[in-house]
């Protein structure tokens, strides 16, 4: 099975500009989560979709950053107007229900560059 | 306060030798999951190991194991018979409860594992 696919893998931006990172995850997973590494940190949680719906966005920065799970195709993560703080690695998870619900499997990350 | 505290932020070992990382966590909620991850140079984050608060067993995953001491809230990774491959950054993550917080990890900042020949 394939695992969670994210792209691209790199992208580069200049300040003012948008940055769009997809996510399609593993075969059967309905559960679609966002994170941030920073350099040198952990990873932080932003948001938790499931199709057409957004569960929980607790972590989203209130500005510039939206992320949707349509009823077809892969996860949107969209940073307008991107500044040189948003360089980092976004990763994108997947997980299922029932007594899968406990693994969750990250896809490779999508590592930003704001130039 | 911090959820999830790795102290070690690098450790070696030789090759064929056991290794643990340590982990602790901080809740006040009852249920709750613990997960390692792996992180290699190349950037992927690779799932190890999850252990529920309910569980009475110490979760195992070939060479991997979970010392999960509750009482302690600690949940250390063990890695048996290292191997160079295990060269990488360990990340310990917890989940407290369920439902609409299913997906929200809280990561400790990792530790930075060495194997050398």
């Amino acid at each position: 099975n394939a695992g969670v696919m994210q792209n691209p893998r790199h992208l580069v931006r200049r300040r003012g500009q948008e940055a769009r990172l997809r996510c399609s995850p593993m075969k059967g997973h309905s559960h679609v989560y966002w994170y941030r590494q920073l350099p040198e940190e952990g990873l932080k949680f932003m948001v938790y979709l499931q199709k057409e719906n957004i569960i929980d966005e607790s972590g989203m920065p209130k500005e510039r950053f939206s992320a949707e799970f349509p009823k077809e195709g892969p996860s949107i993560l969209r940073i307008q107007q991107v500044v040189r703080g948003d360089s980092a690695a976004y990763f994108c998870a997947s997980s299922s229900t029932g007594r899968e619900e406990n693994t969750i499997y990250f896809g490779e990350g999508s590592w930003l560059t704001v130039v | 306060a911090q959820k999830i505290t790795q102290t070690q932020p690098g450790m070696f070992v030789q090759e064929k030798e056991a290794v643990t990382l340590d982990c602790t966590y901080d809740t006040s909620d009852p249920s709750y999951g613990l997960f390692w991850y792996k992180q290699p140079s190349s950037g992927e984050m690779i799932f190890l190991i999850y252990q529920g608060s309910y569980d009475q067993q110490n979760a195992t995953e070939g060479r991997y194991s979970l010392n999960f001491q509750k009482a302690r809230k600690s949940a250390n990774l063990v890695i048996s018979a290292s191997q160079l491959g295990d060269s990488a950054m360990y990340f310990c993550a917890m989940r407290e409860g369920g439902g609409s917080t299913l997906g929200r990890l809280y990561f400790g900042r990792g530790t930075q594992l060495t194997v050398w020949p």
